[in-house]
């Protein structure tokens, strides 16, 4: 089956620290998204790339986030300085979609296929 | 814009008996529709989805989801709840071929022996 890569599963670093995560879409899908889900605030949507593109980065803090995709097999998220508050798993998703609104209907598109997750935590 | 609401954040039943977990959408076109269920340090797995066709749609591990229009509705159904049946499932909506996905805010499934 294909799948979502993510990279590491676990990181555990200090306050202050860069932390890079990464992401290997399924080959042929299109369109990347970054989610983080704590216990408080369930699932939220960071940043998504469409063709390499980005869409929407409103969810992610601005001054320490930052999300690429330097080609179509990688997408990375990267948090710097890290804080506490950001500890959470965080999710990479891809799917296929155009954009294209009012398109024809069909059962094989816009399904999203998450990968395993990279659990942060920072002291 | 489109929304996701899933009507109660817990739900416990017995093993055996009838799972179901409630989601209710908002949206300006008829959306396509999805169920996904995450397991203990797991990511999310897809259970089912409908995107046309027939209304009533089936997934793995025995769930099934109808798709009511004039409610608004897409509520996940299992007829004999089973222990690893315990998770938390998250009901979705995408416009067809649309950037976005909406989740709601998930269920976490108990299942009591």
């Amino acid at each position: 089956d294909a799948r979502v890569t993510q990279t590491p599963r676990h990181k555990v670093t200090e306050m202050g620290q860069e932390v890079t995560m990464r992401c290997q879409p399924i080959l042929g899908h299109n369109t990347v998204f970054w989610y983080r889900q704590t216990m408080m605030q369930g699932l939220e949507l960071l940043a998504y790339f469409r063709n390499r593109a980005p869409l929407d980065d409103s969810g992610m803090p601005k001054d320490r986030f930052s999300a690429e995709m330097p080609d179509a097999t990688l997408a990375t998220l990267k948090i710097q300085p890290s804080e506490p508050r950001d500890s959470a798993v965080y999710f990479c998703a891809s799917g296929f979609t155009t954009g294209l609104a009012g398109g024809p209907r069909s059962s094989g598109a816009n399904v999203l296929t998450f990968g395993a997750g990279s659990r942060l935590t920072v002291l | 814009a489109q929304s996701v609401t899933q009507l109660g954040s817990h739900v416990s039943v017995s093993e055996g008996a009838l799972v179901l977990l409630r989601c209710n959408y908002s949206s300006s076109v008829p959306p396509y529709l999805f169920w996904y269920v995450q397991y203990p340090n797991q990511g999310l797995q897809l259970l089912l989805k409908y995107t046309t066709g027939a209304t009533l749609v089936k997934g793995i591990n025995g769930f099934e989801a109808e798709f009511k229009k004039s409610e608004t509705s897409f509520h996940l159904t299992k007829p004999s709840a089973h222990m690893s049946d315990a998770a938390e499932y998250f009901c979705a909506v995408s416009e067809p071929f649309g950037n976005q996905f909406y989740f709601g805010t998930g269920t976490s499934l108990t299942v009591i022996p």
